[in-house]
């Protein structure tokens, strides 16, 4: 089974309204974190927002909030306000505690903002 | 410095030929990690290191891809008797400290060696 599942290819969010980015994962572990990266076109990975299995807050750091839901082990990221920078390959991912510190990635979700 | 810096960053060779990949990490880092990104995927996991000893390679595909960090900083990733299948994005990520929890932090990425075999 898929550790990490993004179902949305592509999106597509016209500048200024919000954007949901969908990522589910599969883990049996009790402790585990859930991140999100942008890859813009010119190829860096960039973080942007970490989400602990113990948090009892859903994450935000500026524009971006994660919807960080447990039972149906859901980590969408949410991006409020779009700007034409926003688009990018987003990139869901999660590191288990009993599996060493790699991250485990999905398969991506190409956002394009328009005008 | 102030980034992962990786080099080269783009890599032509010849089938059959070795390959070193480098990796300088964020300074400070405890931990340093190994993916490789093929078109249009996301990165999978290769290997990684705390200081200098390798806490896990179970994701080298297979015995000709090694890497070593000898003095818990830089590290060089080398594939020997290269293939096209070899052919890929290869990045190194470092972190503060291994471990999961609050003092693990996240893994910031370097831009990555665009390696081409021919």
């Amino acid at each position: 089974a898929q550790k990490i599942t993004q179902t949305q290819p592509g999106m597509f969010v016209q500048e200024k309204e919000a954007v949901t980015l969908d990522c589910t994962y599969d883990t049996s572990d009790q402790s585990y974190g859930l991140f999100w990266y942008k890859q813009p076109s010119s190829g860096e990975m960039i973080f942007l927002i970490y989400q602990g299995s113990y948090d009892e807050q859903n994450a935000t750091e500026g524009r971006y909030s994660l919807n960080f839901q447990k039972a149906r082990k859901s980590a969408n990221l949410v991006i409020s306000a779009s700007q034409l920078g926003d688009s990018a390959m987003y990139f869901c991912a999660m590191r288990e505690a009993d599996n060493t510190d790699k991250l485990i990635f999905g398969t991506g979700t190409r956002l394009q903002v328009f005008p | 410095g102030a980034g992962v810096s990786q080099s080269p960053r783009y890599k032509v060779t010849k089938r059959g030929q070795d390959v070193a990949l480098r990796c300088d990490p964020i300074s400070g880092h405890v931990s340093l990690y190994w993916y490789r990104q093929a078109l249009g995927q996301g990165p999978e996991f290769l290997t990684y290191f705390n200081y200098e000893a390798q806490q896990d390679k179970s994701g080298l595909p297979n015995d000709r891809f090694s890497a070593e960090r000898p003095e818990g900083s830089i590290s060089t990733l080398t594939i020997q008797r290269t293939e096209q299948r070899d052919s890929a994005m290869y990045r190194c990520a470092s972190s503060l400290a291994g471990g999961f929890g609050a003092g693990g932090g996240p893994q910031h990425f370097g831009d990555g060696t665009r390696l081409s075999i021919l």
